[in-house]
């Protein structure tokens, strides 16, 4: 079974920095490219950025860039979005993706 | 970027409807490989995207075959033969075929 599970959600002030990891079992993890899309509360999916199957190509949306960057470690399956400089536009809840498979998602509130 | 458009935003159905969403892409899918990376996705309250259809028209693995994907080029079309109460959420068409990925607005289904 294709599993994908995000943590390191919670909530930071604007201006702090946070990590999210999502490990993936189920499949050949090195041999996908992965995505970090976010959905705001009450809105829809936004891509933010992906990352090649060795880690060594990283794509992100202008929303993010330079401020979010995205790294992999598959000897331990897993994807990471460390996330800083925050703003109050960056609560959302993140989600791990193939863009098939999706994990369940990790909340992230930024309010001072 | 590629920018999808879903019609309509909304849709009210009772159970056993069929309904069709349109996504309606600014450039055409067709990936020079011949694949088109146009996927279905539909999202239950408070759950995460599940992926319905990938390939415009592949069901995924344990969809109900009451779902299928058409379309080609900027067209595309996810039919729900005789909807059903669980079939309710918002449904999302997303591309990879360019880069970056982009998505749908989404179309929410309602019981009428």
């Amino acid at each position: 079974e294709v599993k994908l599970v995000e943590s390191g959600g919670g909530l930071l002030k604007p201006g702090g920095s946070l990590k999210l990891s999502c490990v993936a079992s189920g499949f050949t993890f090195s041999n996908y490219w992965m995505h970090w899309v976010r959905q705001a509360p009450g809105k829809g999916l936004e891509w933010i950025g992906e990352i090649e199957y060795d880690g060594t190509e990283t794509n992100y949306a202008p929303s993010i860039k330079d401020r979010f960057t995205i790294s992999r470690d598959n000897a331990k399956n897993t994807l990471y979005l460390q996330m800083s400089s925050v703003r109050s536009e960056d609560t959302a809840t993140y989600f791990c993706t193939t863009l098939e498979a999706w994990g369940q998602g990790a909340s992230v509130t930024v309010s001072s | 970027d590629v920018v999808l458009t879903q019609t309509p935003p909304t849709l009210s159905a009772t159970i056993g409807q069929s309904v069709s969403i349109s996504c309606r892409s600014s450039q055409s899918l067709l990936h020079s490989n011949g694949n088109t990376y146009l996927n279905w996705l539909l999202q239950r309250p408070g759950q995460p995207p599940q992926l319905l259809i990938y390939l415009v028209s592949r069901l995924e693995s344990g969809v109900p075959n009451r779902f299928s994907g058409s379309g080609s080029g900027t067209d595309f079309t996810l039919k729900i033969s005789g909807v059903e109460a669980e079939d309710l959420g918002v449904y999302y068409c997303v591309q990879s075929t360019h880069a970056p990925p982009t998505f749908g607005g989404g179309t929410k289904l309602e019981l009428k």
